[in-house]
C-alpha cells in the first residue's frame, strides 16, 4: 500500500532552472495538496485541487504553477527557481471522514528537499 | 499572526518518563483538531483527531485532550519510549474569511533518551 508517493526525495537547482515535483496517491482521494515546510514555521499551503480538474491558490502560491493530471496525480512546477524556494515540500491527500470533507485526514508523502543555490 | 501555538518548542525526556504537549489555537469557527507526529526526514502520520464535542480520545500511548471553551488541546505521552523522539504537530481544521482550511502549528521537537 503505497499511499502517496513523491518524486523526487532530493533536488538541488541553480537560480532560474525550473523543475516538476511529481505526486501520485492510490487510494482514491478527490482532495489533494502541496505544502511547503521551513524551520520554525508551520507547513504552509502553496496550492491544492479539491477535485479532478480544479486547482487553488494557497496562501503561498507564488514562484509555483500546479496541475491535476487526472484524480491520482498532482504535479507541482517551479519555473524559475529562487533560494526562496529552498525548503522540504510535501504532497498530501485527504480522505473523506465521517461528516464530510472536514474531519478527513491528510495523508502525507515522505517529502522532496529542494536546495536552490 | 500564528492561529495555532504549541509549546514547547522542544524537549528532551528520559525513556520511561512521561510527558504532556500544548495546543492552543485562536481559529473559530472551529471545525476539528489532529495531532500528527512527523519522523525525521518522513511525512506527518495523524495519531488522533478531536471534534467539538470530544473530550479525551486514546491511541495506545498516546492521549489527547481538547477543551473547546478555552481553545486549548493537549497530548500526553505515557512511559515514553526512543521510538516517541519526532516533532508533533497540532492541526486544526477551521474557517478563515468563510473558507475551511487547515493551520499548522510549529510543532514541538521531542527528544527521548535512554
Amino acid at each position: 500500500n503505497a499511499g502517496v508517493t513523491q518524486t523526487p526525495k532530493f533536488q538541488v537547482l541553480k537560480t532560474g532552472q525550473s523543475m516538476t515535483l511529481q505526486c501520485a496517491q492510490d487510494m482514491n482521494h478527490n482532495s489533494m495538496y502541496w505544502y511547503r515546510q521551513d524551520p520554525g514555521m508551520g507547513l504552509r499551503l502553496i496550492y491544492y485541487s479539491a477535485s479532478e480538474g480544479t486547482t487553488d491558490k494557497g496562501e503561498v502560491p507564488n514562484g509555483y504553477n500546479v496541475s491535476r493530471l487526472n484524480k491520482r496525480e498532482f504535479s507541482l512546477r517551479l519555473e524559475s527557481a529562487a533560494p526562496s524556494q529552498t525548503s522540504v515540500y510535501f504532497c498530501a491527500s485527504k480522505s473523506e471522514g465521517s461528516s464530510g470533507g472536514n474531519t478527513g485526514e491528510l495523508f502525507f508523502g515522505e517529502g522532496s528537499r529542494l536546495t536552490v543555490l | 499572526k500564528n492561529q495555532v501555538e504549541q509549546s514547547p518548542q522542544s524537549l528532551i525526556i528520559l525513556e520511561g518518563k512521561n510527558c504532556t504537549l500544548q495546543c492552543n489555537y485562536t481559529v473559530s469557527p472551529f471545525s476539528n483538531l489532529r495531532w500528527y507526529k512527523q519522523d525525521t526526514g518522513r511525512g506527518p502520520v495523524s495519531l488522533t483527531i478531536m471534534t467539538f464535542s470530544e473530550n479525551t480520545k486514546s491511541n495506545g500511548r498516546y492521549t489527547a485532550t481538547l477543551d473547546a471553551d478555552t481553545k486549548q488541546s493537549s497530548l500526553h505521552i505515557t512511559a515514553s519510549q526512543l521510538s516517541d523522539s519526532a516533532s508533533y504537530i497540532c492541526v486544526v481544521r477551521g474557517s478563515t474569511s468563510g473558507t475551511y482550511k487547515y493551520i499548522f502549528g510549529t510543532g514541538t521537537r521531542l527528544k527521548v533518551l535512554a
